[in-house]
């Protein structure tokens, strides 16, 4: 069975600093593997989607690197924001799910950008 | 583009009241639909998922069901809501039929008392 491990669970950064969040995945047969941005009491807004064949997915100030080998990602921030603070989700989509979505997702890292 | 449509956004309701939350999809040629849920200090779970009108799989034994009588709206319903039905839950629809990109509503918060 696929577990999705976020570190850390929260994480309080001043504005301007770069930072990294923590994506780990048990079963390395993945089709893809999603980042999700939730704000308080809203539903998720992907943010960017690395298939398995990929390294990495950039947009904008945000970086996504994939190593499914090790069962690792990473989302970098660059020059935080503010504006950025939320919950950042990862999920995989497992190999067998080309077309569908039957995502397992980590419980999240809650970023606050301290102004 | 791709909207997905859940009402009501949010709703309490007494232990052992019926329960109908609603999701209605457009602008997308992929035909599945998700319902996870989000309960209080835990990640998502899948629920239940369709790949078409009256298709329906269920992930997880629960008290809850789903209907898809339409193909672009999926139901989750319950006959009788329990406390641990609480929780914020939400529809996903995938964005095309290849990238396998999850896009999702607003979601509806449900409070059980």
């Amino acid at each position: 069975k696929q577990e999705v491990t976020q570190i850390p669970a929260a994480l309080s950064v001043p504005e301007g600093e770069n930072l990294v969040l923590n994506c780990s995945f048990t079963d390395s047969a993945i089709y893809n593997l999603q980042w999700f941005r939730q704000d308080p009491g809203k539903g998720l807004t992907s943010l960017l989607l690395i298939q398995s064949s990929q390294r990495e997915q950039t947009s904008g100030r945000l970086n996504a690197s994939l190593d499914k080998s090790s069962g690792r990602s990473t989302l970098y921030i660059a020059a935080s924001q503010p504006g950025d603070s939320a919950t950042y989700l990862c999920a995989v989509t497992p190999w067998q799910e080309t077309s569908g979505s039957r995502l397992t997702f980590g419980e999240g890292t809650q970023l606050t950008v301290n102004p | 583009s791709q909207t997905i449509h859940q009402w009501p956004a949010t709703l309490v309701q007494p232990v052992g009241s019926p329960l109908s939350l609603e999701c209605t999809v457009e602008g997308t040629s992929n035909p599945n639909l998700y319902w996870y849920r989000q309960a209080a200090g835990r990640g998502l779970q899948l629920l239940f998922y369709s790949v078409g009108i009256g298709q329906i799989s269920s992930e997880v034994p629960q008290n809850l069901s789903a209907s898809r009588p339409q193909d672009r709206q999926f139901i989750l319903s319950s006959k009788k809501l329990l406390l641990s039905d609480s929780g914020f839950y939400l529809c996903a629809s995938p964005k095309g039929t290849i990238s396998g990109e999850l896009f999702f509503g607003e979601g509806s918060r449900l409070t059980v008392l």
